[in-house]
């Protein structure tokens, strides 16, 4: 089965720190997305990579970025965090045009 | 990609089979309808798809109407970990990026 893990499950901030979150699949996907979920507005997406060292943009991009050094890993930073990116972020991979795989999800509380 | 329409929610007994309806009444010809679902705080779990032809695996059936704009999702004996948020996904084959997840219906199993 694919597996699709994330750093932590659940994280506290403060606000202006800079949060990495990883994300690391097994199954040599090409592709990887970041969501994030909040009540009443569903998933969202924030970044996506198709391929090492390519990032496109999402719906929500503003205020995050994203590296993808290795194909396996997809790493989504918060250059300075603040309160109203308090949420849960879910990693997804997929090999190119398949069904999306996600991750158990990191919840970010930012204070 | 196309539209869909769920009920927001729906109950079922334990041990009964579970139909959830999908409305996509704007689907195109090349659009695979998705399920996934999703337990509480965990991220979303891949259940099934199909473009034309009715489907089946380990976890459920789909039954997609003759015009393509409604299918049903069959979960033909529930339990109480079947108590999710499940969403219906339109997508078009092939396409990379994102899953567009809606609302969804929330299924509560009771005893």
């Amino acid at each position: 089965d694919v597996k699709v893990t994330q750093s932590s499950r659940y994280l506290v901030k403060r606000t202006g720190e800079k949060v990495f979150l990883e994300c690391v699949q097994d199954m040599d996907h090409e592709n990887m997305f970041w969501y994030r979920q909040d009540p009443g507005l569903g998933l969202r997406l924030i970044y996506f990579s198709y391929d090492v060292k390519m990032k496109e943009k999402g719906d929500i991009p503003e205020g995050y970025s994203v590296s993808r050094e290795k194909k396996e890993r997809f790493s989504l930073i918060l250059e300075s965090a603040s309160t109203n990116q308090t949420s849960m972020y879910l990693c997804a991979s997929s090999l190119q045009g398949m069904k999306q795989y996600f991750g158990p999800g990191t919840r970010l509380t930012v204070t | 990609d196309a539209k869909t329409t769920q009920p927001p929610s729906m109950d079922c007994a334990e041990g009964r089979a579970a139909n959830l309806p999908c409305n996509h009444s704007t689907i195109s010809g090349n659009e695979y309808v998705y399920w996934y679902r999703q337990i509480h705080s965990q991220g979303p779990q891949y259940i099934i798809h199909g473009l034309k032809n009715n489907e089946t695996n380990e976890m459920a059936s789909l039954i997609i109407t003759e015009d393509r704009k409604s299918s049903t999702l069959i979960l033909p004996h529930a339990t109480l970990r079947d108590t999710a948020v499940y969403y219906c996904i339109v997508r078009v084959a092939d396409s990379w990026g994102k899953f567009q997840f809606g609302a969804g219906t929330q299924v509560v199993v009771t005893p």
